[in-house]
């Protein structure tokens, strides 16, 4: 089994400041995958980046970038250049091999100000 | 390509009343997912289908039961609605290759069901 843990469950962050987001994770498979995702208040879930296990470089995609750190089980999501449009629910993600499903965090809440 | 789409995006009910939920995924993509999403308890997966099969079922009474049709459009179906069966259902579907590995999973817009 999986578990998620999102310790932060709302943060402010000023205009044009970079932001993590902290992520731990619980698994007893070698192989998985980690995943971040933003949820806008209109509900989607907005993928945003993803981590295998056995990936030796740091995910990036854009301003987005995963902090993975497999010996701490932790995998944070820093976000850089904050814009107003960024403020959402995230939340974290893992998926095991044979669980074919994912499994998320409670989620944290940014809030950008201008 | 288009995005994962369900169908319908709102959807009110009475309690004791059944309701099915569509989901299309993305053209190509053989996985399909659902998640309930509530205030208490969160994103909750609900069952997974590939190539027709379900491969896993969360722990969800029986009145939560689904399908996957041979085109991959899915299909969830809640019988004798509850109150607490008002959620937002999430629809995600990937593109899985042979050796299994991790694919993204695209999200859809979600169904809003309330149950009065």
């Amino acid at each position: 089994a999986q578990k998620i843990t999102q310790t932060q469950p709302g943060m402010f962050v000023q205009e044009k400041e970079a932001v993590t987001l902290d992520c731990t994770y619980d698994t007893s498979d070698q192989s998985y995958g980690l995943f971040w995702y933003k949820q806008p208040s209109s509900g989607e879930m907005i993928f945003l980046i993803y981590q295998g296990s056995y990936d030796e470089q740091n995910a990036t995609e854009g301003r987005y970038s995963l902090n993975f750190q497999k010996a701490r089980k932790s995998a944070n999501l820093v976000i850089s250049a904050s814009q107003l449009g960024d403020s959402a629910m995230y939340f974290c993600a893992i998926l095991g091999v044979y669980d074919y499903k994912l499994s998320f965090g409670a989620g944290t809440t940014v809030t950008v100000r201008a | 390509k288009a995005g994962v789409t369900q169908t319908p995006r709102y959807l009110i009910k009475t309690r004791g009343q059944q309701v099915t939920l569509s989901c299309s995924p993305i053209s190509g993509h053989r996985s399909v997912s659902w998640y309930q999403q509530t205030p208490g308890q969160g994103l909750q997966f609900l069952f997974e289908y590939f190539s027709e099969t379900q491969r896993n079922k969360g722990n969800f009474p029986g009145r939560f039961s689904g399908r996957q049709f041979s085109n991959s459009r899915s299909e969830m179906n809640v019988s004798t609605l509850e109150l607490g069966d008002s959620a937002l259902y999430l629809c995600a579907s990937s593109l899985e290759s042979a050796g299994g590995s991790y694919n993204e999973q695209f999200f859809g817009p979600g169904t809003r069901l309330t149950v009065l």
